[in-house]
């Protein structure tokens, strides 16, 4: 069963504060996605990675692959009150196939 | 990317009864997949729902409680049966195809 440990768990920051946030696993991945979910809605899809090694920007966020496609980071850059969310993690053995979640991270940016 | 309609977005029901969930997406894709939520955590998926033939269940998920239809490529249902309190929960609805994975807003479940 693969699994994807998903670090820190929560995060309380000042806004303009960076953060990383983590997702590590034994497993290779063909994919690994980063979701944003607010309360009452589904998870939005932030970004897909596919490439050992790739990096990603998008706006203040940035994503990196690792290059065995074993772990993953999620890094924002001068955090802002609307970034506050529940930040996950998943990641598809075969691409299109079923997605393993991590266990998520509750962020909160005041202001 | 497709567009999820997911039924109903909220309910509360009594012990012991069932609630089918209905997912209907805008155009036809390839996969579909029923995930539980608890609040405030992260997704665990329940079964993969295949088209014209029984759901594939993950561990610790069976059939009798989580009965799953898939009559064509854009519509799913997912029935909890027998509630109790334990189900209690965001049940979501995500799909596979040319756009990629998309998610339903989920609905909420409180079993009372």
């Amino acid at each position: 069963t693969q699994l994807l440990e998903q670090s820190p768990q929560f995060l309380s920051i000042q806004e303009g504060e960076n953060l990383t946030v983590y997702c590590n696993s034994s497993s290779v991945f063909s994919s690994l996605q980063w979701y944003r979910q607010e309360p009452g809605e589904g998870p939005v899809l932030l970004v897909t990675v596919v490439t050992g090694g790739e990096v990603k920007k998008l706006k203040r966020l940035t994503f990196q692959f690792g290059d065995a496609r074993k772990d993953s980071s999620l890094h924002i850059t001068a955090a802002q009150p609307g970034d506050t969310g529940l930040y996950l993690c998943a990641g598809a053995e075969e691409y299109g196939n079923k997605l393993v979640f991590g266990a998520g991270t509750i962020l909160r940016v005041k202001s | 990317s497709a567009v999820i309609s997911q039924k109903p977005s909220r309910d509360i029901c009594q012990r012991g009864t069932s609630l089918t969930i209905q997912c209907q997406v805008d155009s036809q894709v390839t996969m579909m997949f029923w995930y539980r939520q608890q609040p405030g955590q992260s997704l665990t998926l329940i079964a993969t729902a295949n088209q014209g033939s029984e759901a594939t269940y993950e561990s610790g998920f069976v059939i009798d409680k989580f009965p799953i239809s898939r009559p064509n490529l854009t519509f799913s249902t997912l029935t909890v049966s027998n509630m109790s309190p334990e189900d209690s929960s965001i049940y979501l609805c995500s799909v596979y195809g040319i756009y990629g994975y998309t998610f339903g807003s989920g609905t909420r479940l409180t079993v009372v």
